[in-house]
């Protein structure tokens, strides 16, 4: 089966820096990789993906890059702001199954 | 908006003890899951339902089962509960063809 990592466990940023987190996946079948944000006490909601046949995908602050090759793919989030505290779950899955397999979460902070 | 319910947010319960833990969902969503959610550990898939009495195990099963009767509910079931099951327990749910999953609020479950 699919077995995905993420790197590092926890990360703290100065406000207004950059922040970004990476993971790894095993299962080239994969291609579906979404991010999600878990704030304190929350549940977790899904802040961008991005499917294998593009490289990369900006919402504002946020970004993600995938390279299939490496199979690797990452979270980039620019100006950092203390609401982008939380901890941040990768995921991967293949295409036509809704299944995902989750990384082991990142908790950011960041230092105002 | 989508609304994926929980029955508890908090429980206690002792060990050998048989242990419910319910979703709701509303908006006639086929996909539902169960994870558990451990600091360290991420998101671990329990079991999913894809439709009406269907489930499927995921990548952690034992010591759990699930009943699915009715489209919007996925009753996760603890036979035995152990201590070693002590954790936040968070129900999902998505469309057919889609891949955003809609998380609950979470369930902490204590086992003593």
């Amino acid at each position: 089966g699919e077995n995905v990592e993420q790197h590092p466990s926890t990360l703290s940023v100065q406000e207004g820096d950059s922040a970004v987190i990476k993971c790894t996946y095993s299962d080239s079948a994969s291609n579906y990789f979404p991010w999600y944000k878990q704030e304190l006490g929350k549940r977790p909601q899904l802040i961008i993906d991005i499917r294998s046949n593009v490289g990369e995908k900006k919402d504002q602050r946020i970004a993600v890059t995938l390279n299939k090759t490496a199979k690797h793919f990452s979270l980039h989030i620019t100006e950092t702001q203390p609401e982008d505290s939380a901890v941040y779950f990768c995921a991967a899955g293949p295409f036509g199954n809704e299944k995902l397999t989750f990384g082991t979460g990142t908790r950011l902070t960041i230092i105002p | 908006d989508v609304k994926v319910t929980q029955s508890s947010r908090y429980l206690v319960k002792r060990t050998g003890e048989k242990v419910f833990l319910e979703c709701v969902q509303d908006m006639d969503h086929e996909n539902m899951f169960w994870y558990r959610q451990d600091p360290g550990l991420g998101l671990r898939l329990i079991y999913f339902s894809y439709d009406v009495k269907m489930k499927e195990k995921g990548d952690i099963p034992e010591g759990y089962s699930v009943s699915r009767e009715k489209k919007e509910r996925f009753s996760l079931i603890l036979e035995s509960a152990s201590t070693n099951q002590t954790s936040m327990y968070l129900c999902a749910s998505n469309p057919q063809g889609s891949y955003e999953q809609y998380f609950g609020p979470g369930t902490r479950l204590t086992v003593t």
